[in-house]
């Protein structure tokens, strides 16, 4: 396994613009998660896929914010009209195999919005 | 609704003494309960599971957690701990019979382990 993958690892952005991160889980992995984590806190769930099927969704997950997986592989997490708020560290993680089993976490992408 | 409590932000601890980083949890049905560690700069790294069966579970470099169903619990646990161990430390449940198929994390708490 070569592990999650996630894409940047950090972004800047200016209020209002839009930003997409792209996360590469573990090949084979069906199911695929998005979190969100501030300073001192622990990983917030945003949404949930298993295969190309978004499954569960945060009601943290505003109308800003869209996340795909086309074809059941790589995933993309969209926000659109970024605000300060959204600042935080975006955690992609993958899994296989049913809900008793763990999940692989990427190193996250940061996101500072100025 | 699922919940992970971990009561205590920060444990210190002096090493080669044993270590107990406390968890809580609520959730509907029998749990998955999770452990997961992170180191600064890095994501999570997960150091055991509990899903059925023995009440110890073992787990990666030397970590032990003992589920207590009475007491909802999942405290983690090290007979003699390193400073290397020094990080932040995630409890995590799921439902194993609800819909959900989320972990929900606790707070965390922050293992300093002193030389």
């Amino acid at each position: 396994d070569t592990g999650v993958s996630q894409d940047p690892r950090h972004k800047i952005t200016k209020r209002g613009q839009n930003v997409t991160f792209r996360c590469d889980p573990i090949s084979e992995h069906n199911r695929l998660y998005w979190y969100r984590q501030t300073l001192g806190q622990g990983p917030e769930f945003l949404t949930y896929f298993q295969n190309e099927a978004q499954l569960e969704k945060s009601r943290l997950l505003s109308d800003r914010f869209s996340a795909e997986r086309p074809k059941g592989s790589f995933s993309t997490l969209e926000i659109q009209r970024t605000e300060q708020g959204d600042s935080a560290m975006y955690l992609c993680a993958s899994g296989r195999g049913g809900s008793n089993t763990e999940a692989f976490f990427g190193q996250g992408t940061r996101l500072t919005v100025v | 609704a699922q919940s992970v409590a971990q009561p205590e932000d920060q444990v210190n601890v002096a090493e080669g003494n044993p270590l107990t980083v406390k968890c809580t949890y609520s959730v509907s049905g029998n749990p998955y309960l999770f452990w997961y560690v992170q180191y600064p700069n890095r994501g999570l790294q997960f150091l055991l599971k509990y899903i059925t069966g023995d009440n110890l579970v073992k787990g990666s470099y030397g970590f032990e957690a003992e589920f207590n169903k009475s007491q909802t619990s999942f405290h983690l646990k090290k007979p003699s701990a390193l400073v290397s161990d020094s990080a932040l430390y995630f409890c995590a449940v799921r439902s194993a019979t609800g819909s959900a198929r989320q972990l929900t994390f606790g707070s965390g708490t922050q293992l300093t382990v002193l030389p």
